[in-house]
């Protein structure tokens, strides 16, 4: 079944590190997101791409940075963690023209 | 994309409809009406969308008001389940989706 991966789901990690979260889709969808959220709060787009080699940022700032190589990934990385970027990060796809956005299950970081 | 404004909850007795209002008094002719829900934290799901006429599908029923200022998503039976916080979005298909603050619905056993 076509779907959509995030990986790890929980992350827990010290600051100063270097993280890369996963994000896989198999719907052959040109258009993919980045969306964080903090408990309890509204979600807030950090990062789109429209296709290969294709990235821009979203409308709240993050020292996040993003890569799209291939169609299907489109993982997001920070150089060096920090406490305030303690979050659950989602990733989504859509195909070109499509109504629906399928979202993955998430990644919850915890940085201390 | 035109702004939407939803109560920020309700509750609802299991197994009554819920009805979930949507107010967008600014819409333009080529937006839709997008309903979206996030369960504890999970990613969000696609409901429902319409332009102008009603739609239903196994999920929920979506009623626009002929002016299309406004709307309301309908949950015919609600279920514990369907306990959520659940997103109104207008935008044009093209346009990437934001997020507001949505209404947290509570069904109560």
């Amino acid at each position: 079944e076509a779907d959509i991966y995030q990986t790890p789901r929980y992350l827990v990690i010290g600051t100063g590190k270097k993280i890369t979260l996963e994000c896989s889709q198999t719907m052959g969808h040109d258009k993919m997101y980045w969306y964080q959220q903090d408990p309890g709060m509204e979600l807030h787009l950090i990062h789109y791409s429209y296709g290969v080699n294709s990235t821009e940022k979203g409308d709240l700032s993050s020292e996040s940075t993003v890569s799209r190589i291939r169609t299907e990934h489109f993982p997001l990385t920070l150089e060096s963690a920090r406490p305030s970027h303690t979050s659950q990060y989602l990733c989504a796809s859509r195909g070109t023209g499509g109504h629906g956005y399928t979202f993955g299950s998430g990644t919850r970081l915890t940085v201390v | 994309d035109a702004k939407t404004t939803q109560p920020p909850s309700m509750d609802c007795a299991e197994g009554r409809a819920a009805n979930l209002p949507c107010n967008h008094s600014t819409i333009s002719g080529n937006e839709y009406v997008y309903w979206y829900r996030q369960i504890h934290s999970q990613g969000p799901q696609y409901i429902i969308h319409g332009l102008k006429n009603n739609e239903t599908n196994e999920m929920a029923s979506l009623i626009i008001t002929e002016d299309r200022k406004s709307s309301t998503l309908i949950l015919p039976h609600a279920t514990l389940r369907d306990t959520a916080v659940y997103y109104c979005i207008v935008r044009v298909p093209i346009n990437d989706m934001r997020f507001g603050a949505g209404t947290r619905l509570t069904v109560k056993p």
